[in-house]
């Protein structure tokens, strides 16, 4: 199975920072790879496709990019909603796997 | 609008069978996209475990080592999951989840049901 390593797992910022969150596949999935938010006690919720194609209803400050084996998730300016957990996920071949998630929290 | 929603016991014992229904509103099965099965241990990440298409054609994690069967109900509104001999480490929340056919990205989710397993 292609593993997913997320990081960091944690991280913390202010609102109005900008940042990345990093995906590394075990072995090329061109771009094979989807981005999650999860609020807690709530389901995941679909920010970005095909590794970059933005889901329509999200924010224009969610943005998504890579190919092959690494890829980011880069919000351009946080806002408060954003200090959850996000996930990756890809689906390049069966078993379909996630990234163990990034929680983002208030600095 | 279509939503999707998870329906079945919430308490399972061990040894015994997991089994939950995904009930499709403002949809029906078809060729369109694929209804998978979906968990999250308290606290933990998230874990596929199974995929169906409209055909019958299924996928399965093998992690799971071969306990998991996914269906859909001839009503074509419906769509089942069943875990066999269950264990603590299946305690988690389930979700059902829709999957274009063309993207493998789940763009549609129910909001899950929690399942412990405890005598």
């Amino acid at each position: 199975a292609i593993q997913l390593t997320q990081s960091p797992s944690s991280l913390s910022a202010s609102v109005g920072d900008r940042v990345t969150i990093t995906c590394r596949a075990s072995q090329g999935i061109s771009r094979s790879l989807a981005w999650y938010q999860q609020k807690p006690g709530k389901a995941p919720n679909l920010l970005i496709y095909d590794a970059s194609s933005v889901k329509s209803g999200v924010p224009s400050r969610f943005s998504g990019s890579g190919s092959g084996t690494d890829f980011s998730l880069t919000i351009s300016s946080l806002q408060p909603e954003d200090f959850v957990t996000y996930y990756c996920q890809h689906f390049n071949s069966y078993p379909l796997t996630f990234g163990g998630g990034t929680k983002v929290e208030i600095k | 609008q279509v939503h999707l929603q998870e329906s079945g016991p919430g308490l399972v014992k061990p040894s015994e069978t997991l089994s939950l229904t995904c009930t499709i509103f403002g949809y029906s099965i078809n060729s369109d996209y694929y209804w998978g099965w979906l968990r999250q241990p308290p606290g933990q990440g998230l874990e596929w475990v199974g995929t169906i298409f409209h055909t019958g054609t299924t996928y399965y994690n093998p992690s799971l080592n071969s306990r998991v069967t996914v269906s859909i109900d001839s009503s074509k509104v419906q769509f089942s999951l069943k875990v066999t001999s269950v264990t603590a480490a299946d305690t988690a929340v389930y979700f059902c989840a829709r999957k274009a056919a063309r993207s493998g990205a789940f763009d549609l989710w129910g909001q899950g049901a929690m399942v412990t397993v405890s005598s």
